[in-house]
């Protein structure tokens, strides 16, 4: 699993709440990845980062922020949830150059009601 | 845009059977093919990597291979058991190392 952990793992809020999802990994790789995988959608990229305080926009980023201020986090943050945001989050690390192969942490369920 | 397609989306077949999990994408300027495997409830697994250089991957009974001129991947089961039953992902790479997912194809292997 590549030391990557997600917290929380499970949350239910109500629309109009923040939320913030923790991705926290031990082996200092430089790529973090946010996804969302919804049903009859697959998994889409959110937003990622591409080192410390420099992060980038993916195909699904509306309604979503990111921030990284140490190496082994990348926090994502709902600033106002919605039903639609209702999904299950992944978070990745790219681990390089020599595996070149991208490592997927447990999730988190967010339901928005 | 980079799209993956997998085909079938579904798919059972009796245990012992070898199999062939299809995967196409439509820029071939890929970096390179990740297979993973997702467990009902779980996280993604990740079983094979093939590099843009290279043309096929072998893990156990697992063997994948990538066409990238005709924008095919697929993925050999030999000997399939009930325990591969699971949803089988293939994921295109692109610059920056971000990955482009097909939709799945989610397998039963029944006893």
């Amino acid at each position: 699993d590549a030391g990557i952990t997600q917290s929380p793992r499970h949350k239910v809020t109500e629309t109009g709440t923040p939320v913030t999802l923790r991705c926290h990994q031990t082996e200092n790789h430089r790529y973090m990845y946010w996804y969302r995988q919804d049903p009859g959608h697959g998994l889409r990229l959110i937003h990622y980062s591409y080192g410390v305080k420099d992060t980038d926009k993916g195909e699904v980023s509306d309604g979503y922020s990111v921030s990284r201020s140490k190496t082994e986090d990348f926090l994502l943050t709902l600033e106002s949830a919605t039903s639609s945001q209702t999904s299950v989050y992944f978070c990745a690390i790219h681990a390089g150059p020599v595996e070149d192969t991208q490592y997927f942490g447990p999730g988190t369920r967010l339901t928005v009601l | 845009k980079q799209e993956v397609t997998q085909i079938p989306a579904a798919l059972s077949v009796p245990e012992g059977e070898n199999l062939v999990l299809n995967c196409s994408f439509t820029d071939s300027a890929i970096y390179n093919l990740q297979w993973f495997r997702q467990d009902p409830g779980k996280g993604l697994t990740s079983l094979l990597l093939i590099q843009s250089s290279q043309r096929e991957q072998t893990s156990g009974r697992l063997n994948a291979s990538l066409d990238k001129s005709s924008g095919r991947s697929t993925l050999y089961i030999a000997a399939s058991q009930p325990g591969d039953s699971a949803t089988y992902l293939c994921a295109a790479y692109n610059a920056g190392n971000m990955l482009t997912f097909g939709g799945g194809t989610r397998l039963m292997v029944k006893p």
